[in-house]
This record gives C-alpha cells, sequence and structure tokens, in this order.
C-alpha cells in the first residue's frame, strides 16, 4: 500500500517570500503524484499533477513541483507568494490502475504581510 | 455550467438519525467517491463507485451507506450508528484513461450534531 508523508503541518512564510512544502511517499510500484489546494469551507482544487514525462511539473497559480524518484519526493514550490496563497495545501498518491488517491495529513501555508 | 454540487452547505443531525448528503455531478465521469476530513487528518475514503450500481468501501465506511443509481448521482448516508460522525465531506469524480487520471472535488457539506 502507498502512503503519503507532509513534513509540515504549518509554514509561514513573508509576503513576497519562496516557499517550499514538502511531500514524500511511499509505494513499491510506479504512481501517479498529485497537489491540491484548499481555502477555508470550500472543496479542494487540483494545483498540478505528475503522471510521466518531464519532472518538473508547472501548475496554476505559479506553483510547480518536481518528481525525484530516488528520493521518492514530490516537493511544491512557488517563487514568491502572495496573501492569496494562505490555505491548506494536499499532496496525492495513486498508483498506476489504482482507482483511490492517498492524501498526505495537509501543510497549512500562511502568508505574513 | 459543468461542475460537481453538493448539498446542503450545512447539515445538523440529531442524535438517533439518519442524513443524507447529496452529490450531483455533469462531467459524465464514470466513477465518484466520498471523503470525509477532520482537523489534522486529512483526507479519509468512505465509499467509491466505478460504475452504476456498483459501490466499494473504502478505508472508513462503517455508519455509512451509498448508492449509485445514476450515474449523475452518488447519495451518501451517515447512520444512527455512526457515532462521530461531526466533519466536513466531499464528494469527488473521476476521469479515467492513462493520463487522464484526476480527481475532482466538490465544494463540500459540513455536518454537525446536534
Amino acid at each position: 500500500a502507498q502512503s503519503v508523508t507532509q513534513l509540515d503541518s504549518q509554514v509561514p512564510v513573508f509576503e513576497e517570500a519562496p516557499v517550499e512544502l514538502r511531500c514524500n511517499y511511499s509505494s513499491s510500484v510506479s504512481v501517479y503524484l498529485f497537489w491540491y489546494v484548499q481555502y477555508p469551507n470550500q472543496g479542494l482544487q487540483l494545483l498540478l499533477k505528475y503522471l510521466s514525462g518531464s519532472t518538473l511539473v508547472k501548475g496554476i497559480n505559479g506553483f510547480e513541483a518536481e518528481f525525484n524518484k530516488s528520493q521518492t519526493s514530490f516537493h511544491l514550490r512557488k517563487p514568491s507568494v502572495h496573501i492569496s496563497d494562505t490555505a491548506e495545501y494536499f499532496c496525492a498518491v495513486s498508483k498506476f490502475g489504482n482507482e483511490k488517491l492517498t492524501f498526505g495529513t495537509g501543510t497549512r501555508l500562511t502568508i505574513i504581510p | 455550467d459543468g461542475g460537481i454540487t453538493q448539498s446542503p452547505k450545512y447539515l445538523f443531525r440529531k442524535e438517533g438519525q439518519n442524513v443524507t448528503l447529496s452529490c450531483e455531478q455533469n462531467l459524465n465521469h464514470d466513477a465518484m467517491y466520498w471523503y470525509r476530513q477532520d482537523p489534522g487528518q486529512g483526507l479519509r475514503l468512505i465509499y467509491y463507485s466505478q460504475i452504476v450500481n456498483d459501490f466499494q468501501k473504502g478505508d472508513i465506511a462503517e455508519g455509512y451507506s451509498v448508492s449509485r443509481e445514476k450515474k449523475e448521482s452518488f447519495p451518501l448516508t451517515v447512520t444512527s450508528a455512526q457515532k462521530n460522525p461531526t466533519a466536513f465531506y466531499l464528494c469527488a469524480t473521476r476521469t479515467s484513461g492513462g493520463a487522464a487520471e484526476t480527481q475532482y472535488f466538490g465544494p463540500g457539506t459540513r455536518l454537525l450534531v446536534l
């Protein structure tokens, strides 16, 4: 079975500073990887996904993530954050051909003005 | 306007009562899912359905039931057997086929116990 670890439950960052949210996964087979964002009292919105191909994936709102197979990581980055990026971010993994997603416990990103 | 709708936005349950959460989609996706979200625990899978008239238990199915009579609809019933139902409930659908394997989420229903 696969699992996902988000190492930081909360990350405070000053506005216009860079940010990295960490995600590590565990799986014995090839996987698909996803980052979702959740604003307060809303559903999850897909930020980006890695299915195959280039290991650097670009998503919405200026976010990107890099798939590192040797380190089993899929860290999310943004070079300059904005107040509107304040939200909770979830990393998720699924196995090839498996219909189920496994989620991490989330990282709450707080932007300090 | 395509998407996933969940109703109601807020739902109150009295002790011993069954309540039903609605999830409707017009994305023509075959697969649908129900998740429960509690603070600090991420999302946990309750039930999922890959096709009409078929569904499977997820990781925390006890105290819940579902039906899938139409492709567009996947209602979730929280029964009186679920002793701690207070949570945020999210419905999702999934595209399928190779590079399109992605889940999309509705806006959620918050269930509170009176």
